[in-house]
């Protein structure tokens, strides 16, 4: 596609449920990056992958949360027994390699009931 | 671990008044990039500026990094309506990942 598409767009999770959030990358690119958003503040990092590799996971705030991208494309960030503190707006960027510049979706924003 | 602060966090003016942001880290940086995110949406990049004292122009926004590459600042002159949105900075050293200060929210009123 010609951008950084992610589904869903707005998602409602009851606390406790899992949800599985998905970025689909530009085509190409080697460097999916995975990022959290609270409310009137910056992205904050959480996990980074260049090709199906996860290169860097340090950010994940706990262990409920997992992201994966088997095929080296699409990516799905999991969390699991979701957290009213979970809620945030989960941003997914792509770039054609490490370093270059990175093309952000349009999120998609969790809440947390 | 760095410390990056934007400032400041919150601005809101009318249109055709100028204004200016800043990024301040504690850390040197071998570049450094700025963002516009508008409401709904993902940031997007305005500009990279890498070597120290540099300037650089978009239209009517000025980049300048400075001379330590430990701090930026983005100048708007006669803002509109357009520009609102959150400024981010966000340093890079090498191929690191990028990590963006919490922003300026900024509100460019009619």
């Amino acid at each position: 596609g010609a951008g950084v598409s992610q589904s869903p767009r707005y998602k409602v999770a009851k606390r406790g449920q899992d949800v599985a959030l998905r970025c689909d990358p530009i085509s190409g690119h080697v460097s999916l990056f995975w990022y959290q958003q609270a409310l009137g503040q910056g992205p904050e990092f959480l996990t980074y992958f260049q090709n199906e590799a996860q290169l860097d996971k340090s950010g994940l705030p706990s262990d409920r949360f997992f992201a994966e991208r088997p095929e080296g494309s699409v990516s799905t960030l999991k969390i699991q027994r979701t957290q009213q503190e979970d809620s945030a707006v989960y941003l997914c960027a792509s770039s054609w390699e490490q370093g270059a510049e990175a093309f952000f979706g349009q999120g998609t924003r969790l809440t947390v009931v | 671990t760095q410390l990056l602060e934007q400032s400041p966090q919150f601005l809101s003016i009318q249109e055709g008044e100028n204004l200016t942001v800043y990024c301040n880290s504690s850390s040197v940086f071998s570049s450094l990039q700025w963002y516009r995110q508008e409401p709904g949406e993902g940031p997007v990049l305005l500009v990279t500026v890498v070597t120290g004292g540099e300037v650089k122009k978009l239209k009517r926004l000025t980049f300048q990094f400075g001379d330590a590459r430990k701090d930026s600042s983005l100048h708007i002159t006669a803002a509109q309506p357009g520009d609102t949105g959150l400024y981010l900075c966000a340093p890079k050293e090498g191929y690191s990942t990028l990590t963006f200060g919490k922003g300026t929210m900024l509100l460019v009123s009619p």
